[in-house]
């Protein structure tokens, strides 16, 4: 099946610094890759579409300007957190299209747990 | 009003327990419904997509009723490795990526 990878799985930074996550398709080429933020005990809420070779597509809500993203190949999109601050501590994951299939589904990266002291 | 509701939970059953999942979802434009399992700490993982006609995947069945904006998860003859948190998703209706999650039912299966 796909699978699809993130790095680092967990990061504990300082307040200020900047994070960057990678999530990458190990067996499949994906144009299209999504970005997702999830708080304790809560649901997946979608932060950004990630197209290849384009900008990204932010959902309300969310600052462009601090979330960056770069999705410069087909197997490998990056989120950079920048100047993180302990509001922005949380379980970020990556999720792909795999083309190809009758239904969009998305196959999950491991996420990146990120903790900003 | 949510995009995608489900129930709260938390479900607590014995194993053997059939138990159903239920979520509503708002958006009648909505083509595509799937039924996501996550662990705790965990990614979630696909279950199974939810087909008009109903589908069954072994003791899962996932059943849609357009008319209502209505999905179901039913599982039966629960085992203690179906404790999870169950994900109702559904596209957004204005593109294909656009994916709406419900905020998760929580079961544990009790032996």
């Amino acid at each position: 099946g796909a699978v699809v990878s993130q790095h680092p799985s967990w990061v504990i930074c300082k307040s200020g610094t900047s994070v960057k996550i990678e999530c990458r398709s190990l067996d499949f080429q994906a144009t299209t890759m999504f970005w997702y933020r999830q708080f304790p005990k809560q649901s997946l809420m979608l932060m950004a579409t990630s197209n290849e070779g384009s900008k990204a597509t932010y959902e309300q809500g969310v600052e462009k300007d601090k979330f960056l993203i770069n999705h410069a190949s087909l197997t490998l999109s990056t989120l950079t957190v920048t100047s993180a601050h302990p509001e922005d501590s949380s379980f970020y994951i990556c999720s792909a299209e795999v083309p190809g299939q009758s239904t969009d589904t998305q196959y999950f990266g491991p996420g990146t747990r990120l903790t900003v002291l | 009003r949510k995009e995608v509701e489900q129930d709260p939970g938390p479900f607590n059953v014995p194993e053997g327990a059939t138990v159903a999942f239920n979520c509503t979802y708002s958006n009648s434009a909505s083509q595509s419904f799937f039924w996501y399992r996550q662990d705790c700490r965990k990614e979630p993982k696909l279950l199974m997509s939810v087909y008009s006609s109903g589908n069954e995947d072994g003791r899962f069945t996932a059943q849609l009723n357009r008319a209502s904006q209505y999905i179901s998860l039913l599982i039966r003859d629960s085992k203690l490795s179906d404790s999870a948190t169950y994900l109702c998703v559904v596209n957004g209706g204005y593109n294909n990526n656009d994916m709406r999650f419900g905020a998760g039912t929580r079961l544990t299966v009790k032996p």
